[in-house]
């Protein structure tokens, strides 16, 4: 069975400093893995995806992550942070092949930024 | 292009009362989920559909739960009776090209009293 584990719940932070949200997935099977941001009264949007080829991927507004396999990780990194990112930040597993498509979902990390 | 629709945004119900959601997912979506998230958690799948055929409905409590999307289009998901642990959002997805990205819906936030 697959599983996520967001090793942080919150994570506070003052506007410009770096940010590392810690992702580790669980799965015996290829996966491709996800990155959603939920904003304040707002859906779950796509921040980012690894489907396959380069293990770095980014998204347009400065994040990024990168597919570790080794480390069975996909933390989501971004090197200075505005108070617009202020969100909860979910990641999410899911293979191709099985019963379904679903995605596995951490328990999420809210992001708090601060000026 | 339209995103996915849900209504409604909000229902408040008391215990062992029947509530049903619906969803309208983006044209030419043939798959679709419905997902619910417990306050502190992360989404949980209920049941996948693809096109109007139930893909994975192990995690769906059939005793109260139930869901179909006729026409392989609209999808409508009932909870009967409702019990005070389904008080969370739920959401609908749909997808064009699954795993690929999975749009969401605004969700609706079920309070059970």
């Amino acid at each position: 069975a697959q599983s996520v584990t967001q090793l942080d719940s919150q994570v506070p932070v003052f506007e410009e400093a770096p940010v590392e949200l810690r992702c580790n997935y669980s799965s015996s099977v290829s996966v491709y893995l996800f990155w959603y941001v939920q904003y304040p009264n707002q859906g779950l949007q796509l921040l980012l995806k690894y489907l396959s080829g380069s293990t770095l991927v980014e998204s347009i507004n400065g994040f990024e992550a990168e597919f570790n396999k080794s480390q069975t990780s996909f933390h989501l990194r971004k090197p200075s942070v505005h108070i617009s990112d202020t969100a909860e930040y979910f990641c999410a597993v899911t293979s191709f092949g099985q019963a379904g498509t679903a995605l596995i979902f951490g328990k999420g990390t809210t992001l708090s930024v601060s000026s | 292009e339209a995103g996915v629709a849900q209504s409604p945004r909000y229902k408040i119900i008391e215990k062992r009362q029947s509530v049903a959601f619906w969803c309208n997912p983006i044209s030419g979506h043939a798959t679709l989920y419905w997902y619910q998230q417990i306050l502190g958690q992360g989404p949980k799948l209920l049941i996948q559909f693809q096109n109007n055929g139930v893909v994975d409905d192990s995690q769906l409590p059939k005793d109260r739960f139930s869901a179909e999307r006729l026409k392989g289009v609209d999808s409508t998901l009932k909870i009967q009776p409702a019990k005070l642990e389904d008080s969370a959002v739920y959401l609908c997805a749909s997808s064009f090209d699954p795993p690929d990205e999975q749009y969401f819906g605004p969700g609706t936030r079920l309070t059970v009293t």
